[in-house]
């Protein structure tokens, strides 16, 4: 139980095109989802924490007109990486949060973002 | 910011020996620890947690020590197996949110 899956798991573009990540829930109902990014040998960095049917919350020095978070449904949640940049290539993961149980998150398996 | 850290990037340790993997925090308002497991290109698995009011919790060859007033967790697995070659990444939740340390690579030699 308790499966997130991400889509694409890894995607190549060119340098200021956009792409979207989407973050699916697929057994358990996520009231909260975090977008999280990871450099090569580094810890994993909170980007954002986002709550069904409001306003994302960013960390701070993560530009949210860059990196715009959709959490329409309580098994979706989508970032979009707006004209991206080479040194936005990382790694992005998500996790799903089930309400009542905030002490555990469960995380996607991670989208490759690539920028030539 | 860093408010959890690991202090240690790597481990090397011999099939059937112990892993013991440290990790170190400063925020005294942290009360869930937690420890994920991750392969490269993969998401974060969870392997075991352990609330604040506890000083250790196991779950088979898992078992994670808590010392509250040195502000300090740590991961031993026993007996070490060569699928337990991962990056470790321990965790500190508070209001909802987790703090992630740096990780440690741990290779399990034969």
């Amino acid at each position: 139980g308790a499966v997130v899956s991400q889509h694409p798991s890894w995607v190549i573009c060119k340098s200021g095109t956009s792409v979207k990540i989407e973050c699916r829930s697929l057994d358990f109902q996520a009231t909260t989802m975090f977008w999280y990014r990871q450099f090569p040998k580094q810890s994993l960095m909170l980007m954002a924490t986002s709550n069904e049917g409001s306003k994302a919350t960013y960390e701070q020095g993560v530009e949210k007109d860059k990196f715009l978070i959709n959490h329409a449904s309580l098994t979706l949640s989508t970032l979009t990486v707006t004209s991206a940049h080479p040194e936005d290539s990382s790694f992005y993961i998500c996790s799903g949060q089930i309400w009542g149980a905030e002490e555990t998150q469960y995380f996607g398996p991670g989208t490759r973002l690539l920028v030539l | 910011d860093q408010q959890v850290k690991q202090n240690s990037p790597s481990l090397s340790v011999q099939e059937g020996r112990i892993s013991i993997l440290n990790c170190d925090y400063t925020n005294s308002m942290f009360d869930y620890f937690l420890w994920y497991k991750k392969y490269p290109a993969e998401g974060p698995t969870f392997l075991i947690s352990i609330s604040s009011i506890k000083d250790k919790n196991e779950d088979g060859r898992f078992t994670v020590f808590l010392n509250k007033s040195a502000k300090h967790l740590s991961l031993h697995i026993v007996p070490s197996q060569p699928g337990d070659s991962a990056v470790y990444f321990c965790a500190a939740s508070g209001w909802g949110k987790f703090q992630f340390g740096a990780g440690t690579q741990v290779v399990v030699t034969p």
